[in-house]
């Protein structure tokens, strides 16, 4: 699977808008793009995925860069319980559907 | 809402014992993951079960780790001889065919 890269940490302030960035210049054009998150001592949750146009749920927005090379989760009001590890994804969605984490994003939201 | 279970949540163990822990996918989940995951970084796959059929063990350490899904629904990881290094979270996960994975809450494993 092609490679991430994210920053290691962020902040952000409660009730205000989030933007977490990711790098994959090396994705192919079958590759989706997901987002878990880990809040601590939990297991990941999935957040959101896409392929090429931006994505909205209840959780987040996906925003996909047009040549898809970067992609930025936002959060559209950070609250304390979204403080958490952010993991950005590459998946072609094989037969094996296998998920390769990096290290991700940690995101502190301050009060 | 149906959730992945694991058991149990902590482990504490001796070098040289065996381990082993539990896991029981959301009903109906075909696909099951144990992953690894040392403090500080992302899970690693150990291990893939499409039914009860292994179809990715390329990071299992086949010395001393194994698994098992014997009826294709709860399966086991063991770790005989348990070593320092062993020491970190084992998740699991399932999901229906190409589909989203459910985590579990993991297993703290602590190898004294």
């Amino acid at each position: 699977d092609a490679k991430t890269t994210q920053p290691n940490s962020m902040e952000s302030n409660e009730e205000e808008p989030v933007h977490l960035p990711c790098n994959h210049s090396t994705i192919s054009g079958t590759d989706y793009i997901h987002w878990y998150r880990q809040l601590p001592s939990q297991g990941p949750e999935y957040v959101i995925h896409g392929l090429t146009s931006n994505v909205n749920n209840r959780m987040a927005s996906l925003a996909i860069a047009e040549d898809r090379k970067s992609s930025t989760l936002i959060l559209h009001r950070a609250t304390l319980r979204d403080a958490a590890v952010y993991y950005c994804i590459l998946n072609s969605g094989g037969s094996n559907y296998k998920l390769t984490f990096g290290k991700g994003t940690l995101l502190t939201v301050n009060p | 809402e149906a959730e992945v279970a694991q058991s149990p949540r902590y482990k504490i163990t001796e070098k040289s014992q065996a381990v082993a822990f539990w896991c029981d996918p959301i009903s109906g989940h075909a696909t099951l993951y144990w992953y690894r995951q040392i403090l500080g970084q992302g899970p690693e796959l150990l291990v893939q079960f499409q039914d009860e059929s292994v179809v990715d063990d390329s990071q299992l350490p086949k010395d001393r780790f194994s698994a098992e899904r014997l009826k294709g629904v709860d399966s086991t990881l063991k770790i005989q001889p348990a070593e320092l290094g062993d020491s970190a979270m084992y998740l699991c996960a399932s999901s229906s065919l190409r589909d989203t994975q459910y985590f579990g809450p993991g297993t703290r494993l602590t190898v004294l």
